[in-house]
């Protein structure tokens, strides 16, 4: 089975700086979806960014990038101009394209953000 | 408003107790999923409905009967619970190679 792992636990940046998360995943597949997910203390999980693995182009949505690192097997998201509104639990996610609908997760990173 | 509500948003219920908590989404999704978060773990799957029909079930205790009417609604009925199956649901929907849209989740705290 996939495995996803988030190194940090907890980490911590100062507004308006910039704070990378990172993020390994062990799988044989050479086609899958990585994403990472934000859980603000409403529970909410929210999808932050989107990365399919036959691209080699980093996405980017607004102040969120990710470095992805396919032969690595790395997944790290850069957040840039940290907001308070970012401090959330992060989660790094795989889906597989081939157990149908199945996604993995990691742990978790807790962002605090500093005002 | 994110398209899929559950509730109750907390529920805190004896160990005999039977009680049932509810999915519903409006997104056109196709499937629809039960994860349990506990403190300090990988969300764990606990089941899969695609299409209405239950695709996954991986080793779920039969405390936890799961339930989908149509492609809208999943509920997740419990009974028997104990103390260590407290933790927060997540009911999630989604469309083919799209990711997850999750509710809010609903915590639960056996005593």
């Amino acid at each position: 089975a996939q495995t996803v792992t988030q190194s940090q636990p907890e980490m911590s940046v100062q507004e308006a700086e910039t704070v990378t998360l990172s993020c390994t995943y062990d799988t044989s597949e050479s086609d899958y979806y990585l994403f990472w997910y934000k859980q603000p203390p409403s529970r909410q999980m929210i999808l932050v960014i989107r990365q399919e693995a036959y691209k080699q182009q980093n996405a980017t949505e607004n102040r969120f990038s990710v470095n992805f690192q396919k032969a690595a097997k790395s997944f790290s998201l850069k957040i840039s101009d940290s907001q308070l509104g970012d401090a959330a639990m992060y989660f790094c996610a795989y889906r597989s394209l081939n157990t149908g609908n199945q996604f993995y997760f990691g742990t978790g990173t807790s962002l605090t953000v500093i005002p | 408003e994110t398209g899929v509500t559950q509730t109750p948003r907390h529920l805190v219920m004896g160990m005999t107790n039977k009680k049932s908590l509810k999915c519903e989404q409006h997104l056109g999704h196709n499937a629809m999923y039960w994860y349990k978060q506990s403190a300090k773990k990988p969300l764990e799957l606990m089941f899969v409905y695609n299409f209405k029909e239950q695709t996954e079930n991986n080793s779920v205790p039969s405390r936890f009967s799961p339930e989908c009417p149509n492609s809208s609604h999943l509920f997740l009925h419990l009974h028997t619970l104990q103390p260590e199956d407290s933790a927060l649901y997540l009911c999630a929907s989604s469309q083919e190679r799209y990711g997850y849209t999750f509710g809010s989740g609903t915590r639960l705290t056996v005593v």
